[in-house]
């Protein structure tokens, strides 16, 4: 069944570990988005790549990094965890295709707690 | 400035009462829009969208949207609340701002109660 998967669905870790966030769809989507959420609050975007090897920076200033080396993954790291990293970081991809109408699919969320 | 506005943080309405959650935009051209809904501790789930035509939206779990190009409006509606509706909702808008980009609203709780 096509779908979006993120791992680990919950995290706590502490401050000055680097973690990495995945994410992975099985949709064949070009574009794929991470955004952070504080709970019940706004979506900010952080990252979002239109294809492999394309990675661009979002809105917020974010500490992250991500990649693109395969169409069905795009994996956020933070080198260095602080707690003002504390949120819900939620993926998304869509696909161009679809009237060019960006109709994004997310996956269920990765809450990190950063002690 | 291209931009999406919930006016209502919080919506309140009783179980088989009409609901409407609202939505305003403000981007230049002609917009794609749409509606997403949260659920506590998930992700968006996608509900509806307005590309054209009809200014009625059809969507998931018997919810509507009207388009109001006059108003730059597009509110969410479902003629009969259920409880099971209480979640967070989310507007969205895709406009042209120096390349295509999805803009969300801040949410909308809306509360059901039996």
């Amino acid at each position: 069944e096509a779908d979006i998967y993120q791992t680990p669905r919950y995290l706590v870790i502490g401050t000055g570990k680097k973690i990495t966030l995945e994410c992975s769809q099985t949709m064949g989507h070009d574009k794929m988005y991470w955004y952070q959420q504080d709970p019940g609050m706004e979506l900010h975007l952080i990252h979002y790549s239109y294809g492999v090897n394309s990675t661009e920076k979002g809105d917020l200033s974010s500490e992250s990094t991500v990649s693109r080396i395969r169409t069905e993954h795009f994996p956020l790291t933070l080198e260095s965890a602080r707690p003002s990293h504390t949120s819900q970081y939620l993926c998304a991809s869509s696909d161009e295709v679809d009237s060019g109408t960006d109709t994004q699919y997310f996956g269920p969320g990765t809450r990190l707690t950063v002690l | 400035a291209q931009s999406v506005a919930q006016p209502e943080d919080q919506v309140n309405v009783a179980e088989g009462n009409p609901l409407t959650v609202k939505c305003t935009y403000s981007v230049s051209g002609n917009p794609y829009l749409f509606w997403y809904v949260q659920y506590p501790n998930r992700g968006l789930q996608f509900l509806l969208k307005y590309i054209t035509g009809d200014n009625l939206v059809k969507g998931s779990y018997g919810f509507e949207a009207e388009f109001n190009k006059s108003q730059t409006s597009f509110h969410l509606k479902k003629p009969s609340a259920l409880v099971s509706d209480s979640a967070l909702y989310f507007c969205a808008v895709r406009a042209y701002t120096g390349g295509f980009k999805t803009i969300f609203g801040a949410g909308t709780r809306l509360f059901v109660k039996a």
